[in-house]
């Protein structure tokens, strides 16, 4: 089964406009943590921002801010005002523990390519 | 301040060849770990290390083989190099995880591998 969903192979959004990237996560572990990353063109892997499970609050950095339902199992990453340089691959990927030997490491999605035009 | 460090950054093998990719971190992180990334296909897990000496296979472990025999390197093998096994690799590692750690891991640049 996924563990992380990304649905939207492909976004595109207009300089300064509001863009929703989409990811569903399943887990029956009540301890997990949410993350977002951004590859540009170049290939290099960068943070943008994490969601633990026990968060009250949604996490927000700068114009990158994760709309965390818990219910619904979705953690979707939203990106005010675009700007062109935001045109990159997102992904979406969650902490996992193992249940045979408890290690934790990271599961991502499939990716979403994000477009932002002038 | 290096990081995560891979080496070599680019290879082309014949089917049939063996090589070594190396990862090194300077961060005295207990966590390192290896996927690889196909189009339309994310990042995979092939194998991850908890330690000096302690290794576990992740989803797509075949064909590869890894060894942990200092805290700072950790090394993917590929015995018998497959056209499957044309991909881009990434290391990553994490100081550990806990309840205060975000659990962000570091990535190093990638090696992009080509089987031919």
């Amino acid at each position: 089964a996924q563990k992380i969903t990304q649905t939207q192979p492909g976004m595109f959004v207009q300089e300064k406009e509001a863009v929703t990237l989409d990811c569903t996560y399943d887990t029956s572990d009540p301890s997990y943590g949410l993350f977002w990353y951004k590859q540009p063109s170049s290939g290099e892997m960068i943070f943008l921002i994490y969601q633990g499970s026990y968060d009250q609050q949604n996490a927000t950095e700068g114009r990158y801010s994760l709309n965390f339902q818990k219910a619904r199992k979705s953690a979707n990453l939203v990106i005010s005002a675009s700007q062109l340089g935001d045109s990159a691959m997102y992904f979406c990927a969650m902490r996992e523990v193992s249940m045979n030997t408890g290690f934790q490491k990271l599961v991502f999605g499939t990716g979403t390519r994000l477009l932002v035009s002038p | 301040n290096a990081g995560v460090t891979q080496t070599p950054k680019f290879r082309v093998l014949k089917t049939g060849q063996s090589m070594t990719l190396l990862c090194a971190q300077d961060m005295n992180h207990e966590y390192m770990y290896w996927y690889r990334q196909d189009p339309g296909m994310g990042l995979r897990l092939i194998h991850y290390s908890v330690g000096e000496g302690t290794t576990a296979k992740g989803e797509v472990p075949d064909g590869y083989n890894v060894s942990r025999l200092k805290k700072q390197n950790f090394l993917l093998g590929l015995e018998s190099a497959a056209p499957s096994q044309t991909s881009v690799y990434f290391c990553a590692s994490i100081p550990g995880f806990g309840r205060v750690n975000t659990g962000e891991l570091f990535f190093g640049e990638g090696s992009r591998l080509t089987v031919l």
